[in-house]
């Protein structure tokens, strides 16, 4: 089965700095790459995702790249604000056999004003 | 116009009691499931139903069991509760099996068995 590693557990960073969480999938059949971000006491809700056909997609402030050929991917948040702390989840599946998605064990930001 | 929601938002609950959790969504999705997220936040697929039709069991104990009267609604029963099933629950969603699987959740069920 797939398996979806996280790093960093925790990120600690300055406002207006970057913040980069990365992830690696072991399932090259994996071919959609979404990304969660949990509030505290909320639900997790996905901020952005990527497919596999595509190397990179950007959101305003946010970015997701993908490497297929090294099976990783990485959440890049510029300008960082107190109100992007949170916990991020990355989460590897494929469309078909088990669609389930694979999540990551997250990664708790902080973003100190 | 909530579209994932659940109840009770919290539930504290003495061991070998039994309790259930309502989930239901109103995005007309296929696919609906339960994830339990222990202590370190590490969030585990627990079932999922598609159609009303169990997909996914993921070695969770037979007290667990998932009831999906209809595809709007899944509904999670806990027999015999025990201090390790004191966590936070999600019910999410999503549109069925096509390419990507964006997942809907919500707000959780917080859980404490005493």
């Amino acid at each position: 089965g797939e398996n979806v590693e996280q790093h960093p557990s925790t990120l600690s960073v300055q406002e207006g700095d970057s913040a980069v969480i990365k992830c690696t999938y072991s399932d090259s059949a994996s071919n959609y790459f979404p990304w969660y971000k949990q509030e505290l006491g909320k639900g997790p809700q996905l901020i952005i995702d990527i497919r596999s056909n595509v190397g990179e997609k950007k959101d305003q402030r946010i970015a997701v790249t993908l490497n297929k050929t090294a099976k990783h991917f990485s959440l890049h948040i510029t300008e960082t604000q107190p109100e992007d702390s949170a916990v991020y989840f990355c989460a590897a599946s494929r469309a078909g056999g088990s669609y389930i998605p694979t999540f990551g064990r997250g990664t708790s930001l902080i973003v100190h004003p | 116009d909530t579209a994932v929601s659940q109840t009770p938002k919290y539930l504290v609950t003495q061991m070998g009691n039994d309790k259930s959790i309502k989930c239901e969504q109103n995005l007309g999705h296929d696919t609906m499931y339960w994830y339990k997220q222990d202590s370190k936040k590490f969030l585990k697929i627990m079932f999922s139903y598609n159609n009303k039709e169990l997909i996914i069991n993921e070695t969770v104990p037979n007290r667990f069991s998932p009831k999906s009267p209809d595809k709007a609604h899944l509904n999670l029963h806990i027999n015999s509760l025990e201090l390790g099933d004191s966590a936070v629950y999600f019910c999410a969603s999503s549109q069925g099996r096509s390419l990507g699987q964006t997942q809907y959740f919500g707000p959780g069920t917080r859980l404490l068995v005493l």
